[in-house]
């Protein structure tokens, strides 16, 4: 079966403007998160949802962060008003429900903003 | 707020050694660790995955080892190939359906 797919792979924005990156998990994978990955570091965790619902999003670094996961498969990171500190690589991983299985990571969105 | 830490930052071996790479975490109550592999440009693969229960996995030439009291983690990589030239993150859990948090990882090199 296909992993976990993230588009587009490559981003770039103008400072300011507004982007979405999207993540499709394995088929029945009910948990999905998201994480940030700065260059050289480790990813950080952005956001986690179980299904439709956002159960943490303690990790999103401002109010121009949004996530969205409408139908509990397919979900959506939106980044309002980009600013270079935005740059990094955005990750999205899937499992299934419970803390005993592994997370399996899609590819990342590299998004720079100029 | 846990903590991981992997030490060194890189790592250059020749081809053929065995070889540890450490991971230690600050608070001992985790779910499980994991460790991955991530290549440059790309996302993460995962090796292994240990459980609070567990002492230890192993796959093919790779053994992991969990010591949870003395928050620490080693992955053994035997007989290290070109190929594993990569780097290597461990993470940890720290409650169910919880996030993972991440070591900044070791970058791995093997001489041919």
């Amino acid at each position: 079966g296909a992993g976990v797919s993230q588009s587009p792979r490559y981003k770039v924005a103008k400072r300011g403007q507004d982007v979405a990156l999207r993540c499709d998990p394995i088929s029945g994978h009910v948990s999905l998160f998201w994480y940030q990955q700065a260059l050289g570091q480790g990813p950080e965790f952005l956001t986690y949802f179980q299904n439709e619902a956002q159960l943490d999003k303690s990790g999103l670094p401002s109010d121009r962060f949004f996530a969205e996961r409408p139908e509990g498969s397919v979900s959506t990171l939106k980044i309002q008003r980009t600013q270079k500190e935005d740059s990094a690589v955005y990750l999205c991983a899937s499992s299934l429900p419970g803390a005993s299985y592994e997370q399996y990571f899609g590819p990342g969105t590299r998004l720079t903003v100029t | 707020k846990q903590e991981v830490t992997q030490i060194p930052a890189a790592l250059s071996v020749p081809e053929g050694e065995n070889l540890v790479l450490n991971c230690s975490f600050t608070d001992s109550a985790i779910y499980n660790l994991q460790w991955f592999r991530q290549d440059p440009g790309k996302g993460l693969t995962s090796l292994l995955l240990i459980q609070s229960s567990q002492r230890e996995q192993t796959s093919g030439r790779l053994n992991a080892s969990l010591d949870k009291s003395s928050g620490r983690s080693t992955l053994y990589i035997a007989a290290s190939q070109p190929g594993d030239s990569a780097t290597y993150l461990c993470a940890v859990r720290d409650g169910a359906n919880s996030k993972l948090t991440f070591g900044k990882g070791i970058t791995l090199s093997v001489r041919p």
